[in-house]
Parts: C-alpha cells; structure tokens; sequence
C-alpha cells in the first residue's frame, strides 16, 4: 500500500535552516509528482510547490521561492524540503503529498511540525 | 492567485442530517477542485475530486456538485465519522489554492 513516511519534529532557531524528508513505499517513486504543503493554525493551507522526481522538475509557489528548495533521491524514494533563514512565520506542520492519477494530492505524509524558536 | 471562500467556517450537525458546504473561487476553476476532510492530529484524506467524483473508498454520502466558480460538498446523512475539518482545494491555475476550511460538528 502507499505510504509516505515523513522526518521527525524539528525545532530549529531562527536564520538557521531545516531539510525534512519524506520516504515514500508502495508505488513508483519516479512516476508521480510529489507535493509539500504547509498548515499553520488559523492561517490554513498553503500549497508550496512540487517535484516531479523521474527527472528533478520543480514547480513552486512564488511565495516561497527562495525559502523553500524541493530534491528527491531515487535511490531511496525519498523527497526533500529544505526550508532556509527560518523565521517564526515558518514554524508550521509541513505535509508531502502524492499527486494521484486523477491530478489532485491523494496520499499525504503524517505530517512534520517545525517549530522556530531561539 | 485564485482566491477560495469557503463557507461556513463552523457548522454543528445532528445525527442523520444532511449538510453542504461551499467554496467560492474568485474565477473560473473549470471544475478543478477537490475535497478533502482532516481529522484532529491526521493528515487530509481525499473524498472528492475533479468537483464531482468520488474518490475510491469514500463512503457513498459524500457527494460533489458545481461548476465555473461555485462548488459545494454535500454529507447526506452525517454520522460520528464524519467531525472534522473539510477544505476544498483548487488544481487550476498555479499556486494551487486551499479553502479556509469548514470545522464541523456533530450536535
């Protein structure tokens, strides 16, 4: 079955930088897009970008160009995301999502909160 | 970016009652919307998508309608299951654009 295992809590200071993985089972990897999505309490959902990992392609949200960086690693059917010069703005739960065949998110990772605090 | 309302923000239904919930887009979305529903502490489960299909598994009295730029999710028959939080998502124009997200209830 498909599933998308996501990294631990994280909480990081500010100006520093976070990398958060999501390991992927159960389908091939290469062959979906993977999609990152933050949640923060009250302010809702916002859609970060995605990853196609057959060949590295990216697409991101304006918004976050420069703060957050979208890998994959084939060999371990892992994605990334890198999130930099973090600020309190950033301290979130963060989901990857698999692009289903009918074009919408259709499995999601547990979920990772980031928590920005000195 | 295309700008999602969704309505109610609340809503607190009784066992057996049918609800809607909307989503306004602020252009044409050409029906590329997709519901989903999170449970406290889970990650969102699909239950609608491309405005009107049922996604595999999804319990029967789910249901999507609409079209241009007004669509609603439809729970005909609310059961205890179904508390949580529902949002609606766009897939039509980059960025992809979420809902405010619905919190329902049972009474």
């Amino acid at each position: 079955q498909v599933q998308l295992q996501q990294s631990g809590a994280e909480l990081v200071k500010p100006g520093s930088s976070v990398k958060i993985s999501c390991k992927a089972s159960g389908y091939t990897f290469t062959s979906y897009d993977m999609h990152w999505i933050k949640q923060q309490p009250g302010n809702g959902l916002e859609w970060i970008g995605w990853i196609y990992p057959g060949n590295g392609n990216t697409k991101y949200n304006q918004k976050f160009n420069g703060k957050a960086t979208l890998t994959a690693d084939k060999s371990s059917s892992t994605a990334y995301m890198q999130l930099s010069s973090l600020t309190s703005e950033d301290s979130a739960v963060y989901f990857c999502a698999r692009l289903g065949y009918y074009g919408y998110p259709d499995y999601w990772g547990q979920g990772v909160m980031v928590t920005v605090s000195s | 970016d295309i700008q999602m309302t969704q309505s109610p923000a609340s809503l607190s239904a009784s066992l057996g009652e049918t609800i809607s919930i909307e989503c306004r887009a602020s252009e044409d979305i050409y029906s590329n919307l997709a519901w989903y529903q999170q449970k406290s502490g889970k990650s969102p489960q699909l239950l609608i998508y491309a405005a009107n299909r049922l996604q595999d598994g999804v319990p029967s009295r789910f249901s999507g309608s609409g079209s241009g730029t007004q669509y609603s999710l439809k729970i005909s028959g609310m059961q205890p299951e179904d508390e949580g939080d529902y949002f609606c998502l766009q897939g039509s124009k980059f960025p992809w654009t979420f809902g405010g997200g619905t919190k329902l209830e049972l009474k």
